[in-house]
């Protein structure tokens, strides 16, 4: 079965630092998105992605994260300047018109 | 705002027991409902969803959940737990099944003991 692949599965960076989060999504989804988990907290959206441009983003997607598509297969998130406070499990999702959304296995990310 | 209310944070069944996950949700039309596991480290696999018709619906690993609307509920249920079964599990809800963001309940976290 198709699956969403994410990597690096674990990235420590120092605050401040830009940090690049990337996916690959199922081949034939044309909707991507990303989420966050706060360690003990509940998943919560970040934002959706489709015709290369982004759909709807939630108020955790302030200017210092972005994504982007840059060839066919990649789906990437960046954080510009880390905070500890981003320190995360991240999520990215991808689905077609009709199917549920299909997640990766995260990426935890720690800020030191 | 569509909110889900999963009211209990943490379960103990003992293996072979039967199982109910409980599941609330606030939203004006019928939305589209899910189920999501995830075990320690690993990422959300889905159980199952609800879109439209029989509101009792199954899923992978001998899950099933049943839609109230009365009740504005989809509980999951399982009527013999096994031991790998401990996990984490999130219900969501979507305005439709496209590109709208899902909402996750705060997760009710799943032991199973001998």
């Amino acid at each position: 079965e198709p699956e969403v692949t994410q990597t690096p599965s674990h990235q420590v960076t120092q605050m401040g630092q830009e940090v690049i989060l990337r996916c690959v999504p199922i081949s034939n989804h044309l909707y991507f998105y990303w989420y966050r988990q706060i360690l003990g907290q509940k998943v919560e959206f970040l934002v959706s992605f489709y015709n290369n441009e982004i759909s709807e983003k939630s108020e955790i997607f302030d200017d210092q994260f972005s994504v982007e598509r840059p060839d066919g297969s990649n789906f990437t998130l960046k954080i510009r300047s880390t905070k500890l406070e981003d320190s995360a499990m991240y999520f990215c999702a991808s689905s077609d018109s009709v199917s549920p959304q299909h997640f990766g296995d995260g990426t935890r990310l720690s800020i030191l | 705002a569509q909110s889900v209310t999963q009211p209990d944070i943490h379960i103990t069944v003992s293996e072979g027991a039967s199982l109910e996950l409980r599941c609330n949700y606030s939203y004006g039309a019928t939305p589209y409902l899910f189920w999501y596991v995830q075990s320690p480290g690993q990422g959300l696999q889905l159980l199952l969803k609800y879109f439209s018709g029989d509101t009792l619906v199954q899923g992978i690993k001998g899950f099933e959940a049943e839609f109230k609307r009365s009740q504005s509920s989809f509980n999951l249920r399982k009527p013999s737990v096994h031991w790998s079964d401990a996990a984490e599990y999130f219900c969501a809800v979507v305005e439709n099944s496209g590109n709208t963001p899902l909402v996750f309940g705060k997760g009710t976290r799943l032991s199973v003991i001998a």
